[in-house]
């Protein structure tokens, strides 16, 4: 069965500090995709990047970096210098691949509230 | 603008009655889903639709119905049947990179 775990349901910090949000995931397909979402107050769910399970590649957008680690089934998130307008629930996403119609398996969300 | 828009926004649905979502999306994506978020939680799958006139019960069906008859389009209804609809309803589309990028959301409350 899949299975995603993020374990830390709130984090805060203060403005300019760096965050990590932990994600650790479970699944017995070769081929899968992990991705990361942003749900900010309004509740729309926004989009912030996609891993296939043959890249392991860490990725960096700005601020934002990404570790992913096969050998622990985890998929952490990180933010540079944060800012209140970082605020939100971030979601941490498991799809399979065909076989599994591609549907997204979703952790519980981490809410993380950065304080001016 | 290409996206997924969702409507309504806002919806109250007395006891007994059914309500139908609209979820349109001009992206050209084949495979389109439908979740549910409970507050303070994670998302789960309701319906999701591969193709025009194809479609599969996700994990928590009961009390939901979904059509495919366009690409475009894939209403969700939230029948009588479905005890505590009270919810927020998302829809989402595939890219071909397989992508899953969601609409802004619908509220429903039964009042």
């Amino acid at each position: 069965a899949q299975k995603v775990t993020q374990a830390q349901t709130e984090i805060s910090v203060v403005e300019k500090e760096d965050v990590t949000l932990d994600c650790v995931y479970e699944t017995r397909d070769t081929t899968y995709y992990l991705f990361w979402y942003k749900q900010p107050p309004s509740g729309e769910l926004v989009f912030l990047i996609r891993r296939n399970s043959f890249d392991e590649q860490n990725e960096i957008s700005g601020r934002y970096s990404w570790n992913f680690q096969k050998s622990t089934s985890s998929f952490n998130f990180t933010i540079t210098a944060s800012q209140v307008v970082d605020s939100a629930v971030y979601f941490c996403a498991l799809s399979g691949g065909v076989d599994s119609s591609y549907k997204l398996i979703f952790g519980s969300g981490t809410r993380l509230l950065v304080r001016p | 603008d290409g996206g997924i828009t969702q409507s309504p926004k806002y919806l109250f649905r007395k006891e007994g009655q059914n309500v139908t979502l609209s979820c349109e999306q001009n992206l050209n994506h084949d495979a389109m889903y439908w979740y549910r978020q409970d507050p303070g939680q994670g998302l789960r799958l309701i319906y999701y639709s591969q193709i025009v006139n194809d479609f599969q019960k996700g994990d928590i069906a009961e009390g939901y119905s979904v059509s495919r008859e366009k690409k475009e389009s894939f209403p969700l209804t939230v029948t009588s049947a479905q005890k505590n609809p009270t919810a927020f309803y998302l829809c989402a589309s595939r890219s071909s990179g397989n992508t899953i990028y969601f609409g802004e959301g619908s509220w429903l409350t039964v009042v």
